[in-house]
């Protein structure tokens, strides 16, 4: 089994829908990150928490909102779903930003809005 | 602003060597990640510089050049499985990644 676990996998919906991606990880790790990719475009932040009591905006935060339910799960919410939210979302842990702190990536989770 | 430069798309020969260019402009700098990603799969990560010079790990090493904003991405003797796309991020002064687009490795036999 995967140490970061998306779903859904694959979704479409229409516009004004809202959407949830859930994320849980079994890496213990305590961040946790939403990225979105779109093509020709690099990884973009979404939003990030450093623990459960810790939500923080990333690069791109209108349009979407979070939840850190426990340290392990961290899901991303689109409250009225838009076609150019369209995209790859990924969930990531990393175990401290300092020296290092590699990102650990889930599978990713593809959604197209209508 | 910041920005982080990589070709789009490099094609190579199986059993051949290629080297992945990334050059940066960031508010700070801590530290330089290469990462693979295979087409609709998640990245993974390959190497890590936050000093200058090489890092070898098999058949892939990464260099950095911290005075010039230069990292590039090597790969020896080339397998077809070694088609994918490779991401340089850099880590800036608060911490946070800022990614390149990614650079897109066509291998042939």
């Amino acid at each position: 089994d995967a140490d970061v676990t998306q779903t859904p996998r694959n979704r479409i919906t229409k516009t004004g829908k809202r959407i949830m991606l859930e994320c849980s990880q079994t890496k213990g790790h305590d961040r946790m990150y939403w990225y979105r990719q779109d093509p020709g475009l690099g990884l973009r932040l979404i939003y990030y928490s450093f623990d459960v009591k810790d939500i923080n905006k990333g690069e791109i935060s209108d349009g979407y909102s979070v939840s850190r339910q426990a340290q392990a799960k961290f899901s991303l919410s689109l409250e009225s779903a838009i076609p150019n939210q369209t995209a790859l979302y990924f969930c990531a842990t990393s175990d401290f930003a300092g020296e290092a702190g590699e990102l650990f990536f889930g599978e990713g989770s593809r959604l197209t809005v209508l | 602003g910041q920005n982080i430069d990589q070709p789009t798309e490099m094609t190579a020969t199986e059993g051949a060597i290629v080297q992945i260019n990334c050059t940066y402009q960031t508010s700070g700098f801590n530290g330089l990640f290469w990462y693979q990603q295979h087409a609709g799969e998640a990245p993974t990560f390959l190497s890590y510089n936050v000093l200058d010079g090489l890092e070898e790990k098999g058949r892939f090493s990464s260099f950095l050049s911290r005075s010039k904003g230069y990292s590039y991405l090597l790969l020896k003797e080339l397998q077809m499985k070694d088609s994918a796309s490779y991401l340089c991020a850099v880590k800036d002064s608060n911490y946070q990644l800022i990614w390149g687009a990614g650079t897109k490795l066509i291998i042939k036999p």
